[in-house]
């Protein structure tokens, strides 16, 4: 069965500083990863991706991932956070080995805030 | 151009009222799903159709039917509504049913139940 864990419910970091919210995941065969992002009364809105390739995966608005196959782990990445980074962040999954159709598995979210 | 839409964006209504949510995608993809958020913001999949035929449905009462007249279009309507129905849904499409097909959320559908 596939699931994520996000181990932190709550992030700050102060602006211009970097940023990781955190995401590992287990799966049944090879994952490919999401990032969403919500903002306040919104939908969610799609960050990026890892499908294969190169471990280092970079998105919108300046966010990038790291692959992490040993350590099962898919954490997100900004090197200087803006005020309006702030939002509700989800991880997603699935697996190669995903029985019926490919629905993506969510994290419990992060919410992240970047203090001034 | 808004690329999944959905209305109403919220939803008052009683117990035991039905309603319907509409949801439209314009990226000409062949999936569409529908999703509810919790109050504590955790998303599950309700159901899943790929070029109008239904994919998934997790264990979601009966209640919940889904109807896709056409492939840029997935609707939930919901009979009897029940309290525990309060929640956000939110309408999503993909290319097709690969695993690589990315995502696509609409702006969600607040639904109050008194």
């Amino acid at each position: 069965a596939q699931s994520v864990a996000q181990p932190e419910d709550q992030v700050n970091v102060a602006e211009g500083n970097p940023l990781t919210v955190k995401c590992t995941y287990s799966v049944s065969g090879n994952p490919y990863l999401f990032w969403y992002v919500q903002y306040p009364n919104r939908g969610l809105q799609f960050l990026l991706k890892y499908i294969t390739g190169d471990n280092l995966v970079k998105g919108s608005y300046g966010f990038e991932a790291e692959f992490n196959k040993s350590q099962t782990s898919f954490h997100l990445k900004k090197p200087s956070a803006l005020v309006s980074d702030s939002a509700l962040y989800f991880c997603a999954v699935r697996a190669s080995l995903q029985t019926g159709a490919n629905n993506l598995f969510f994290g419990t979210g992060t919410r992240l805030t970047v203090i001034p | 151009d808004t690329a999944v839409s959905q209305t109403p964006k919220y939803l008052v209504t009683q117990m035991g009222n039905d309603k319907s949510i509409k949801c439209e995608q314009n990226l000409g993809h062949d999936t569409m799903y529908w999703y509810k958020q919790d109050s504590k913001k955790f998303l599950k999949i309700m159901f899943s159709y790929n070029n109008k035929e239904l994919i998934i449905n997790e264990t979601v009462p009966n209640r919940f039917s889904p109807k896709s007249p056409d492939k840029a279009h997935l609707n939930l309507h919901i009979n009897s509504l029940e309290l525990g129905d309060s929640a956000v849904y939110f309408c999503a499409s993909s290319p097709g049913l690969a695993v690589r097909d990315t995502q696509y959320f609409g702006p969600g559908t607040r639904l109050t139940v008194l």
